[in-house]
């Protein structure tokens, strides 16, 4: 079953406007990992923030975390065309089992030019 | 180039039929998972092998479903009697054992399609 939540599920903005998702889940975690997904294609790892750290940066990428609320937020600034894509957060747990990722059903953004 | 692989990246099969899928990881990574992801949703762990010991199975993977890795490198998951509901996006993914390595790569996926 799903553990993460995305909000919003779907999201439709301008060029150049900030993005930002949200993504919630429910039991304590190693590491909250973002990743992207184009249509009909594979996964790609965006970012990682572990357990104790609370923000990430990577180029126009800000992650946050707040494990006091189990939430986490993924914001990608001066958005481009080619940032369309569904992008999921996936927590990494012992409780869930050693290694596997449990992801979020994603939220779909899209960049209008 | 030295990403995951998958082949077929797309499968069309009568519901009954037999289907096997293989995935070649990144040459380095020992630790190898499936996915399976339905059309707007999030994948779904299937299993997950340190070289060739399959050591998580999830509750999804019924006995319809095997994976093997034999020799710690490729890894195929076949589905027997294949039933409508294995339609989806099956994705294999590899990571590194090194200590705090925990990013996986994923391929580009096998579509299944089951009619």
């Amino acid at each position: 079953s799903q553990q993460g939540e995305e909000d919003p599920q779907a999201l439709s903005i301008q060029e150049g406007e900030n993005a930002t998702m949200n993504c919630s889940y429910k039991t304590s975690i190693n590491n909250l990992q973002w990743y992207r997904q184009n249509s009909g294609r594979g996964l790609v790892h965006l970012i990682l923030i572990r357990s104790n750290e609370r923000e990430k940066h990577s180029g126009r990428l800000r992650v946050t975390l707040d494990t006091s609320k189990k939430s986490s937020s993924l914001l990608i600034t001066a958005s481009r065309a080619a940032d369309t894509a569904s992008y999921f957060c996936a927590t990494h747990s012992i409780i869930q089992g050693a290694q596997k990722l449990v992801f979020g059903q994603g939220t779909r953004l899209t960049i209008n030019p | 180039d030295t990403g995951v692989s998958q082949d077929p990246r797309h499968k069309i099969t009568k519901r009954g039929q037999n289907v096997t899928f293989r995935c070649d990881p990144i040459s380095e990574h020992n630790r190898l998972y499936w996915y399976r992801q339905t059309l707007g949703q999030g994948p779904e762990f299937l299993t997950y092998f340190q070289n060739e010991a399959q050591l998580e199975k999830s509750r999804l993977l019924s006995d319809r479903f095997s994976a093997e890795r034999p020799k710690g490198s490729f890894s195929t998951l076949e589905i027997q009697r294949t039933e409508q509901g294995d339609s989806a996006m099956y994705l294999c993914a590899s990571s590194s054992l090194d200590r705090g390595s925990y990013e996986q790569y994923f391929g580009p996926g096998t579509r299944l399609t089951v009619t």
